[in-house]
């Protein structure tokens, strides 16, 4: 299986400052067909996931621009360009590549 | 607009059953590739499984900790999937996600306990 570790395990970040967050496999989460099938979900406090970033770098529909996914290979960052309060949560990355799909142990982010 | 419901969690004791419903709205299930996923208390999120969209064979995939009792099906003339779980066990206790295209439900508690 594909192991997923995210760094860091959690971030206090100050409102309108950057965060990111770091996600690394274990192999390459390169498809044969030459697709990377890498994800980013947000869990908000008491609600189910939603997809942020879908094949490393795309924005889901809804998704603030603030929110970027880029990386390649084996290692992948979210970035947030501009922290809000409605961004806490904990964030996951998810590999889709390989069955079976493996989810990043999460990063709990909160607002200082 | 688009939607996700699951529903039929509940409690159940370990060896029991379950069905649970994934009904969508917005898209057709057969044409995506429907995940299913769960969350035991405080813990993080788990691949339960999923079923490729009719394009690319329509069958279901599992993960090791639920082959063999977990089954994916689907009734496509109500645009909703099923996971029937089978042998319950009290490590199978979460809520259940289903997602497609992006959109994910809301959950539905599954406790398997005595």
């Amino acid at each position: 299986d594909i192991v997923m570790t995210q760094i860091p395990l959690s971030l206090s970040v100050t409102p309108g400052q950057p965060a990111s967050i770091s996600c690394k496999s274990s192999q390459s989460l390169l498809h044969s067909g030459g697709n990377t099938y890498l994800y980013w979900f947000l869990q908000k406090p008491g609600q189910s996931p939603q997809l942020l970033i879908y094949e490393v770098s795309n924005r889901f529909s809804g998704v603030p621009d603030r929110f970027s996914g880029s990386g390649s290979g084996t290692d992948f960052t979210l970035k947030i360009s501009r922290v809000e309060a409605e961004d806490v949560g904990v964030y996951y990355c998810l590999q889709g590549t390989q069955v079976p799909l493996t989810f990043g142990g999460g990063t709990k982010v909160e607002i200082k | 607009e688009v939607q996700v419901v699951e529903s039929g969690g509940g409690l159940v004791e370990p060896g029991g059953s379950l069905r649970l419903s994934c009904e969508a709205s917005g898209f057709t299930l057969i044409n995506a590739w429907i995940n299913w996923v769960r969350q035991a208390p405080g813990k993080g999120l788990e691949w339960v499984g999923r079923m490729k969209p009719k394009t690319a064979g329509g069958t279901p995939e599992y993960a090791a900790p639920v082959k063999g009792r977990f089954t994916i099906s689907r009734d496509d003339s109500k645009n909703t999937q099923y996971l029937q779980m089978n042998s319950l066990k009290t490590e199978d206790t979460a809520v259940y996600y289903c997602g497609g295209s992006g959109y994910w439900g809301q959950g539905t508690l599954v406790t398997v306990s005595s």
